[in-house]
């Protein structure tokens, strides 16, 4: 059973158009993170959501963590070309908060497509 | 800074051969981690460290070995290499931000083809 859900699996769209994303779980996290990977690269970190309700921008992304912080959600505003890759959550579950950073779990991620 | 670095690239093995992926970080992190990626299954952890000296096993940890000598260095060995080995293979380091957050930084991967 995958602990962090994603979906959708694949997103494809026309450049301006608007998107979100989810990553969810029946598990409390004590943060989340999310991931941009482009093809042929490693992930980049965009952002970590720590407290439940949080909201964070960065640019046309926003990010949210769920009250319960059981679930996050990323929404594009107007997309781009350039957003186009693989978008992974990744978080460490509340029981094991304090252990080892080993213990990151990620979700399998939604592929972007976003059109000219 | 140079950041997470990996060599080789790209490397093809034979089933049975032996290999040791490289990987290197100039930012004096703690952590260390190897996941592999694979279509469908997301990245998984094979090992990580917390410090020099000290490693752990991850999810799917059989048939690598780790070794954390110094803090830059982490090293993963295939010791008999198998075609379910073939993968794109990450390196990651990072450091504890608060009690809640690590920030991960990734390397550009090794492409792997076990034969």
């Amino acid at each position: 059973t995958q602990l962090l859900e994603q979906s959708p699996q694949f997103l494809s769209i026309q450049e301006g158009e608007n998107l979100t994303v989810y990553c969810n779980s029946s598990s409390v996290f004590s943060s989340l993170q999310w991931y941009r990977q482009e093809p042929g690269e490693g992930p980049v970190l965009l952002v970590t959501v720590v407290t439940g309700g949080e909201v964070k921008k960065l640019k046309r992304l926003t990010f949210q963590f769920g009250d319960a912080r059981k679930d996050s959600s990323l929404h594009i505003t107007a997309a781009q070309p350039g957003d186009t890759g693989l978008y992974l959550c990744a978080g460490v579950p509340l029981w094991n908060y304090g252990g080892s950073q080993g213990n990151l779990i990620f979700g399998k991620g939604t592929k972007l497509s976003v059109k000219p | 800074n140079a950041g997470v670095t990996q060599t080789p690239k790209f490397q093809v093995l034979k089933t049975g051969q032996s290999m040791t992926l490289q990987c290197a970080q100039d930012m004096n992190h703690e952590y260390m981690s190897w996941y592999r990626q694979d279509p469908g299954m997301g990245l998984r952890l094979i090992h990580y460290s917390v410090g020099a000296g000290i490693t752990d096993q991850g999810e799917v940890p059989n048939g690598y070995n780790v070794s954390r000598s110094t803090t830059e260095d982490f090293p993963l060995r295939l010791l008999s290499a198998a075609p379910s080995q073939t993968s794109v293979y990450f390196c990651a380091s990072s450091y504890r931000v608060t009690d809640f957050s690590y920030e991960q930084y990734f390397g550009p991967g090794t492409r792997l083809t076990v034969t």
